[in-house]
C-alpha cells in the first residue's frame, strides 16, 4: 500500500455538470476526511467518516455536495450542478482511529469549472 | 473551537541557512497535538513533524524541529540547512476536540529557498 490515492488528478467540467471524485485511503485507516483548498488558502474541512459512517459535515458542504464511504474503504465525493465557485483542489486524507495521530493525504483532485 | 494562525504569507531563505516559520494556536483542550505539513507545487500534503502538548522535549525530525512554547501557544517550525527542495507551502494544524480529531489548518506560509 503506497498511500492515499485520489482519482482523477485533474477534472475540467462545464458549469452545471455533475462530477464525482474517488479516494482510496490507506487500507488500515478507519478515518477519512475530505477537504477543499483554494488558491492561497489552507485546506478547509468538508466532511469526515469513521469507517462507513459520515460523522461530521462542514457548513461548506452545501446540498449540492454528497459524500459516501459505502463499505468503509474507498470514498466518493460528488458535486451536482457545478458552479464556478466550486473550482478548487479537493483533498482526501486518512488516519488511524487513535486519539491524536497524523493524517495522510492524497495528491488531490484539481477541479476547474468553466 | 481550535484555531491556527500563521502570520507570514511568504518567507525567503538562502540555501543552507536556517529558517523559522511561525504558528500560534488557540485551544481550550488540556491535551492536544500540533502538526506541520509541507505542500509542494504538486499539491500533496506531506506530514513533517508532530508535537504533543505534554511532550517534555521539542520534537525533531531530521532537519525539522519544533520550537514549542506552550505558555505562548506557539509551535514554530525550524528548518535547518535549507535546501532548494524545501521551497513549498507549509501548514500548521491542530486536531479538533470532541473525538473527531479533524485537523484544522492555518493559511500557510510560502517558503522560497534561494541558491
Amino acid at each position: 500500500d503506497t498511500g492515499v490515492s485520489q482519482d482523477p488528478r485533474h477534472k475540467i467540467t462545464k458549469r452545471g455538470q455533475n462530477v464525482t471524485f474517488r479516494c482510496d485511503p490507506i487500507s488500515e485507516h478507519n478515518r477519512l476526511y475530505w477537504y477543499r483548498q483554494t488558491l492561497g488558502q489552507g485546506p478547509e474541512f468538508l466532511t469526515y467518516f469513521q469507517n462507513e459512517a459520515q460523522l461530521e459535515k462542514s457548513r461548506l458542504l452545501s446540498d449540492r455536495f454528497s459524500a459516501e464511504r459505502p463499505k468503509g474503504s474507498f470514498s466518493t465525493l460528488e458535486i451536482q450542478r457545478t458552479e464556478q465557485g466550486d473550482s478548487a483542489m479537493y483533498l482526501c486524507a486518512s488516519s488511524l482511529q487513535v486519539a491524536v495521530t497524523e493524517a495522510f493525504f492524497g495528491q488531490g483532485t484539481r477541479l476547474t469549472v468553466v | 473551537a481550535q484555531k491556527i494562525t500563521q502570520t507570514q504569507p511568504g518567507m525567503f531563505v538562502q540555501e543552507k541557512e536556517a529558517v523559522t516559520l511561525d504558528c500560534t494556536y488557540d485551544t481550550s483542550d488540556q491535551s492536544y497535538g500540533l502538526f506541520w505539513y509541507k505542500q509542494p507545487s504538486s499539491g500533496e500534503m506531506i506530514f513533517l513533524i508532530y508535537q504533543g502538548s505534554y511532550d517534555e522535549q521539542n520534537a525533531t525530525e531530521g532537519r525539522y524541529s519544533l520550537n514549542f512554547q506552550k505558555a505562548r501557544k506557539s509551535a514554530n517550525l525550524v528548518i535547518s540547512a535549507s535546501q532548494l527542495g524545501d521551497s513549498a507551502m507549509y501548514f500548521c494544524a491542530i486536531p479538533a476536540s470532541g473525538g473527531s480529531y479533524i485537523p484544522t489548518f492555518g493559511r500557510g506560509t510560502s517558503l522560497i529557498v534561494h541558491p
